[in-house]
């Protein structure tokens, strides 16, 4: 069974909008971990953040804030006044703290393009 | 600086062939994952390895194989290249922590003709 699962197959914006992305995982462990990474045109994938099980404390950094929310299992995303830069897929990925277990299961990922 | 790189970068082979696909990391990480990457799937893993003489299967390991001789390299091999195979292979390493973040290597893009 998936267990990350990202709905939005593509998202597109005009420069200056605001990107909000989903993101949906399922797991029974207690204690998991949740990823955003970005993978831009170029290829490479980058890390964004990580959010545990036990802080549901949203965070803004810069453009960037995420909200956790465990009574809906989601962890989404938001690229606040895009900008053509943040053109990239995006994935959402869960780690599941199960003994000496260190896999990611990655969603399918969002296409967000941002147009000038 | 630490990094994890890939050889070749990409690679195009026939159908039946053997290959290799190297990745090399000098974080000094136990933890070393092979994914691959198609449209619609996200990264799917492939094998991964938590140590020396460790090696494990994930979800699509079917044609696959890895070997674990050192803690710097996980190289994976396809035995006998499918056209199915075509796709972009990502090697990631991370440290001994769920919490931790794998760091990626950048990618090989095989074409299997």
């Amino acid at each position: 069974a998936q267990k990350v699962t990202q709905a939005q197959t593509e998202i597109s914006v005009v420069e200056k909008e605001d990107v909000t992305l989903d993101c949906v995982y399922e797991t029974r462990d207690t204690t998991y971990y949740l990823f955003w990474y970005k993978q831009p045109p170029s290829g490479e994938l980058v890390f964004l953040i990580r959010r545990n099980s036990f802080d549901e404390q949203n965070e803004i950094s810069g453009r960037y804030s995420w909200n956790f929310q465990k009574s809906t299992s989601s962890f989404n995303f938001t690229i606040t006044a895009s900008q053509v830069v943040d053109s990239a897929v995006y994935f959402c990925a869960l780690s599941e703290a199960t003994s000496n277990d260190y896999k990611l299961s990655f969603g399918a990922g969002t296409t967000v393009t941002v147009r000038a | 600086d630490a990094e994890i790189t890939q050889s070749p970068r990409h690679k195009i082979t026939e159908t039946g062939r053997q290959v290799t696909l190297a990745c090399h990391q000098t974080w000094n990480h136990n933890n070393m994952f092979w994914y691959r990457q198609d449209l619609g799937h996200g990264l799917r893993l492939i094998h991964y390895s938590y140590g020396v003489h460790d090696t494990n299967k994930g979800e699509v390991s079917d044609g696959y194989s890895v070997s674990r001789s050192n803690t710097e390299d996980l190289p994976l091999t396809l035995e006998s290249a499918a056209s199915s195979q075509t796709s972009v292979y990502f090697c990631a390493s991370s440290e001994e922590y769920p919490y931790n973040e794998q760091f990626f290597g950048p990618g090989t893009r095989l074409t299997v003709l």
